[in-house]
């Protein structure tokens, strides 16, 4: 069965640093893969996806992820971190063979940035 | 604003009772998909809905049900509601349904079970 970890339940930066969070899925065949921020009480907002092609996907509000098949990993990076990131992540993945659309979500990652 | 409406936005019942969530998608998505979001089991896949047909199920309880109606909003019936039932129930939509695309959510109904 498909699974994705998130490593770090929360994950706490300083303004301007480096963020990194972590996700590896396990499957067989490369799923799609997507990762969703959500803000305080609201519902979850796409921030970038990998379907096919280039494996370094750009997504909104500076983030990038890079999709490694031997890794089974898509982590998500931003530069530079800014304090209206703080929210929690969720990588998600849909199997390539699934005949619906459903999302596998992680556990989560809660981002905290510090001024 | 994702396009996707949910009502109502805060439910309060007692154990032992049935609600319903209510949501349509945005303009031309034909397809529904329900997640329950819990502290201890996190996001969970229930239920999807293509052009009123059932696509796909996850993890929905027996005492959960769902249907998509000709105007293409879904409606989630939760019944015989236990304390461990209270989470938030998010709807998205997409348009043809393909695991390839983006669902657009909405922003949820928070149901509490006392």
């Amino acid at each position: 069965a498909q699974s994705v970890t998130q490593l770090g339940s929360h994950v706490s930066v300083s303004e301007g640093a480096l963020v990194l969070l972590r996700c590896n899925y396990s499957s067989s065949v490369p799923p799609y893969l997507f990762w969703y921020v959500q803000y305080p009480n609201q519902g979850l907002q796409l921030l970038l996806k990998y379907t096919t092609g280039a494996t370094l996907v750009k997504g909104i509000n500076g983030f990038e992820a890079e999709f490694k098949k031997s890794e089974t990993s898509f982590h998500l990076t931003k530069p530079s971190a800014h304090m209206s990131d703080a929210a929690e992540y969720f990588c998600a993945v849909s199997p390539y063979y699934n005949q619906g659309g459903k999302l596998i979500f992680g556990q989560g990652t809660e981002l905290s940035v510090k001024p | 604003d994702s396009g996707v409406t949910q009502t109502p936005k805060h439910l309060i019942t007692a154990t032992g009772q049935r609600v319903t969530l209510r949501c349509s998608p945005r303009s031309g998505d034909l397809s529904v998909y329900w997640y329950q979001q819990s502290l201890d089991q996190g996001l969970q896949f229930l239920i999807q809905y293509y052009n009123g047909e059932e696509r796909a199920k996850g993890n929905i309880l027996e005492r959960f049900s769902a249907q998509q109606f000709p105007d293409l909003h879904s409606e989630l019936n939760l019944s015989s509601l236990e304390l461990g039932d209270s989470a938030l129930y998010f709807c998205a939509s997409t348009n043809s349904g393909s695991g390839r695309e983006t669902q657009y959510f909405g922003p949820g109904t928070r149901l509490l079970v006392l």
